[in-house]
């Protein structure tokens, strides 16, 4: 059960849209279709959700988040980036083992 | 409104035990799946554990298997988590959440920190 891998920060300026990789494997990404979500996480509060499903928003987050998969890569982006969006993101996946996985981690910066 | 509070954190000496608690409201508590996930200070996300609906099934993290156990009781809308042989590794906020096989975090609690020291 290792982290999924995310790149450690992506940068962009406002306005700009900027992609966010999760790398797995086949036990995990790679073989649930659908069982991909995604958080973001402001500094000192709780993770909130803000995809799940690979590509499905819940009700009230911004339509500029969209997620996609590929093979053992799923993909959260950004689009029209906003000062607001400067937060750290995880991704998650379920796993062949009836368990979940987190990603690394990447820290979003709004230049 | 869905609120998870999570309780029971604090400081505690290695080796000792806790148990965390998390109240639920504004859902039906005994329809959902439910997880705790972990942060250390500084780091990433951890899946902890989940539970079924009735209890029936609970799946952990290898690396906590056998000093983590999680329960539930849907009389009092309630998710605990038994923490044995605590480590200074194990110090971090735990969260409560509700989960789908979707999203291992559809809402979640403020968090309770443990200190191991």
């Amino acid at each position: 059960q290792s982290a999924l891998t995310q790149p450690a920060s992506v940068s962009g300026s406002p306005g700009q849209s900027i992609a966010i990789s999760c790398i797995g494997t086949s036990s995990d990404v790679g073989n649930y279709y659908k069982y991909v979500s995604w958080y973001q996480q402001h500094p000192g509060k709780a993770p909130k959700l803000i995809v799940y499903d690979v590509t499905t928003r819940p009700s009230g987050v911004s339509t500029r988040f969209s997620g996609s998969k590929s093979g053992n890569t799923a993909y959260l982006t950004i689009s029209g980036l906003q000062a607001e969006d400067e937060a750290d993101y995880y991704c998650c996946s379920y796993t062949n083992t009836d368990t979940y996985v987190f990603g690394t981690g990447t820290k979003v910066t709004v230049l | 409104e869905v609120q998870l509070v999570e309780s029971g954190g604090g400081l505690v000496q290695p080796g000792g035990s806790l148990r965390l608690s998390c109240a639920a409201s504004g859902f039906t508590f005994s329809s959902y799946w439910m997880t705790w996930v972990r942060q250390a200070p500084g780091k990433g996300l951890e899946w902890v554990a989940n539970i079924k609906e009735d209890g029936s099934e609970r799946y952990y993290v290898d690396s906590l298997k056998g000093r983590f156990t999680i329960s539930r009781d849907n009389a009092k809308n309630s998710l605990f988590l038994q923490i044995n042989s605590l480590r200074a590794e194990d110090t971090a906020v735990y969260y409560c959440t509700s989960t789908n096989v979707a999203a291992a975090g559809l809402h979640w609690g403020q968090g309770t920190l443990v200190t191991v020291s």
